[in-house]
């Protein structure tokens, strides 16, 4: 089993819809955690952290739960430009990031 | 003024060559990483090392070899490589003691043996 898991899609949505994301995590000793997108042939890059109180940016959601070890995305209002893999992404100690499978979203017209 | 630069972006060889990727950091980050990403997209860390230390090494054979002169570099040597070598090799960087902080890659090297 991963340290890291998420369902690796693709999530199929139109262009407007709302998406949501989830990922679990293995190990309690885990520290911080993150959501990064990779678009295709390119590196990922960090697109939010998430905080145990829960935090948005713009059109993005994250949240935490720490007692069941879960994560999760929210996308609102999808626009074509979200197409890309998000990544779960867990920092168990100062030195290592873990990161998931990835999920795949593809946003149609 | 690239943050963390990789060399090169492709690389085609033969089985059984020795190759080596370079990586640059100028975010003056103490810690650095080696990450492979196969065909199946999955992103998996293979080295980390702080201030020229390694810290992590994962189960990744002996044919591949980090080697870091000073904090800003990080360098990958493959001996002897082979077929299954053949995947993205993203190297990234970050600062050490801050939890919450990102991690940045490099645009990563494709790497195709044949």
């Amino acid at each position: 089993r991963k340290e890291v898991e998420q369902d690796p899609g693709p999530f199929n949505v139109p262009e407007g819809a709302t998406v949501a994301f989830n990922c679990t995590y293995s190990n309690s000793a885990s520290q911080s955690f993150f959501w990064y997108r990779q678009d295709c042939r390119k590196e990922p890059k960090l697109l939010m952290s998430v905080y145990s109180s829960g935090n948005e940016d713009g059109r993005f959601t994250a949240q935490l739960n720490r007692a069941s070890q879960y994560i999760s995305l929210l996308i609102r209002d999808s626009k074509l430009s979200d197409s890309a893999t998000y990544l779960c992404v867990v920092r168990r100690d100062t030195d290592k990031l873990i990161f998931g499978t990835g999920t795949r979203l593809q946003v149609f017209p | 003024d690239t943050a963390v630069s990789q060399t090169p972006k492709y690389l085609v060889t033969q089985m059984g060559n020795d190759k080596s990727i370079k990586c640059e950091q100028n975010l003056g980050h103490d810690t650095m990483y080696w990450y492979k990403q196969d065909s199946k997209k999955f992103l998996k860390i293979m080295f980390s090392y702080n201030n020229k230390e390694l810290i992590i090494n994962e189960t990744v054979p002996n044919r591949f070899s980090p080697k870091s002169p000073d904090k800003a570099h990080l360098n990958l040597h493959i001996n002897s490589l082979e077929l299954g070598d053949s995947a993205v090799y993203f190297c990234a960087s970050s600062p050490r003691d801050r939890r919450n902080t990102e991690a940045f890659f490099g645009q990563g090297t494709r790497l195709t043996v044949v």
